[in-house]
């Protein structure tokens, strides 16, 4: 089966910028979309078909997807961004799969 | 504003069947550019898609959960429900409803949640 990972954890300094990647055999193929999840909260879309942002989502978060690798990029990280991301692949083939998640630290 | 949410039993007994229905107001679910899909989070960890349903009724499950996973929509209640049958503690999550585009995949809006436990 698919897989997809993420590291445990990412810490950064406020006004720094934050890069949580996403691996997976032949990501780049598929698209890359990207979740922010704070405690007990519903999921909130940031990240769509690899570098898209919803409305409403800050210019700050921003995406990319090639090779084996998706990466979300925070930059000038605030102290309201402290979250958990997860990142999910889907093509017509694997349909959905999430990687692990991870949990941004902000400090 | 489209919105959804979920209602359902919030025990279940093992060995039984969880039923969960989203309801989706706001707009229709009779949509082409949109599946409607269910994705559950155990306590403390990460998210797991279930599985997911066009309005037309065209289903895809994940393979880990497919053998015991059905989904049905009901247009002219605008909405999906899902069942999960032979549960045990490890069904135990939150369940969320949420709409998925069918371009690219995104879950662009989710449900609340609704907290099952399984004992």
């Amino acid at each position: 089966s698919y897989e997809l990972t993420q590291p445990p954890s990412v810490s950064v300094s406020p006004g720094q910028t934050a890069s949580i990647t996403c691996s997976g055999d032949k990501l780049g193929n598929k698209y890359a979309c990207w979740y922010q999840q704070k405690p007990g909260q519903s999921p909130v879309l940031v990240i769509y078909q690899d570098t898209k942002r919803p409305s409403g989502i800050p210019e700050r978060f921003s995406g990319s997807n090639s090779g084996n690798t998706a990466t979300l990029t925070i930059s000038g990280t605030q102290a309201m961004d402290e979250a958990d991301y997860y990142c999910q692949a889907w093509d017509s083939s694997t349909h959905v799969v999430f990687g692990g998640g991870t949990k941004l630290t902000v400090l | 504003q489209l919105q959804l949410q979920e209602s359902g039993p919030g025990l279940v007994k093992p060995s039984e069947t969880l039923s969960l229905t989203c309801t989706v107001s706001g707009g229709s679910i009779s949509s082409t550019s949109y599946y409607w899909g269910w994705i559950r989070q155990p306590p403390g960890k990460g998210l797991e898609w279930i599985g997911s349903i066009s309005y037309g009724g065209s289903t895809y499950y994940s393979p880990s959960l497919k053998s015991r996973v059905t989904i049905s929509v009901d247009t002219s209640k605008n909405q999906f429900s899902l069942k999960v049958t032979s549960v045990t503690a490890a069904d135990t999550a939150v369940y969320y409803c949420a709409r998925q585009s069918s371009s690219g995949g995104a879950f662009d809006i989710w449900g609340q949640g609704t907290m099952v436990t399984v004992s």
